[in-house]
C-alpha cells in the first residue's frame, strides 16, 4: 500500500516568504507527527496530532510555525516569514497509535 | 535536561563482522526504545522496538539490548553486509504519554567489502 507522502520534495524560497509543506499520512493512521532534521543532526520534534484531540505544539520553535490537520488526514505545516535558520529537511510521520512510526521522504527547505 | 547520546563518529567495519552501536540516555525513564535506519535523502525506517521490561529483542540479523540501570541500549548487526551501511537512530518515548519520540543524532555505519 501507499506510504506517507510529502510535497514538495524540495522547496527553495527567499527569506521573508511564507511556505507550506504538505503531508499525506497512511490511510487509517490516527497519529501524525512533524519533525525537523538539520544537516548531520537528529530529528527535532515539532508537533503531534492525535485524532480529534488538541495537537501538541510544544516543539514548534516560534510562532512563525503552525500546522493543521484537516479531516484527520492531510496535514500542512506553514512557516511564515522564513529565516535562513529554517533551512532543514522537514519530515512527517504517521502511526496507527501503535509504537512504530512511518516516515515520509521529507521536504528539503532551503531559505536563501 | 533529557539527553540521548549516540556516537557521532562513523563506525567502519569489515563485511561479515558484527557491528555494535550504542545509545546512552540521561534524565529519562523511557517506557520503550526504538531503533530506526536512515539512508541519505530518505526518511527513517523502523527496525526494532524494545520495552523497559525486556532485556533483549532479536529480528533476523539484528539484536537490541536495553539496560535501564546503565541507561543504555546496544544495537547489533551480525554478519554485516555493505547494504547495512546507513545511519542508525535510536529514539526514546516517555512513560505515561503518547508516542512522542525523542531521537538521538544517529551513528553512521559503513560496512566495507
Amino acid at each position: 500500500g501507499a506510504g506517507v507522502s510529502q510535497s514538495p520534495s524540495n522547496k527553495v524560497t527567499e527569506k521573508g516568504k511564507d511556505v507550506e509543506l504538505r503531508c499525506d499520512p497512511i490511510s487509517g493512521h490516527t497519529a501524525l507527527y512533524w519533525y525537523r532534521q538539520s544537516l548531520g543532526q537528529g530529528l527535532e520534534f515539532l508537533i503531534y496530532f492525535q485524532g480529534n484531540s488538541a495537537p501538541d505544539k510544544s516543539g514548534l520553535p516560534s510562532d512563525r510555525f503552525s500546522a493543521e490537520r484537516t479531516g484527520g488526514s492531510v496535514s500542512t505545516l506553514t512557516i511564515q516569514r522564513t529565516q535562513q535558520e529554517d533551512s532543514a529537511v522537514y519530515l512527517c510521520a504517521s502511526s496507527p497509535l501503535g509504537d512504530e512510526q512511518f516516515f515520509g521522504p521529507g521536504t528539503r527547505l532551503t531559505v536563501l | 535536561s533529557q539527553k540521548i547520546e549516540q556516537n557521532s563518529e562513523a563506525l567502519n567495519i569489515q563485511e561479515g563482522k558484527t557491528a555494535t552501536l550504542t545509545c546512552n540516555y540521561t534524565n529519562y525513564s523511557p517506557a520503550y526504545l526504538q531503533w530506526y535506519r536512515q539512508d541519505p535523502g530518505r526518511g527513517p525506517v523502523f527496525l526494532l522496538l524494545i520495552r523497559e521490561n525486556e532485556k533483549e529483542k532479536r529480528k533476523e540479523r539484528l539484536k537490541v539490548t536495553f539496560d535501564t540501570t546503565l541507561k543504555q541500549s546496544l544495537f547489533h548487526i551480525t554478519a554485516s553486509q555493505p547494504a547495512d551501511s546507513a545511519t542508525y537512530l535510536c529514539a526514546l518515548v516517555g512513560s505515561g504519554g503518547y508516542n512522542k519520540l525523542i531521537f538521538g543524532a544517529g551513528t553512521r555505519l559503513a560496512v566495507h567489502p
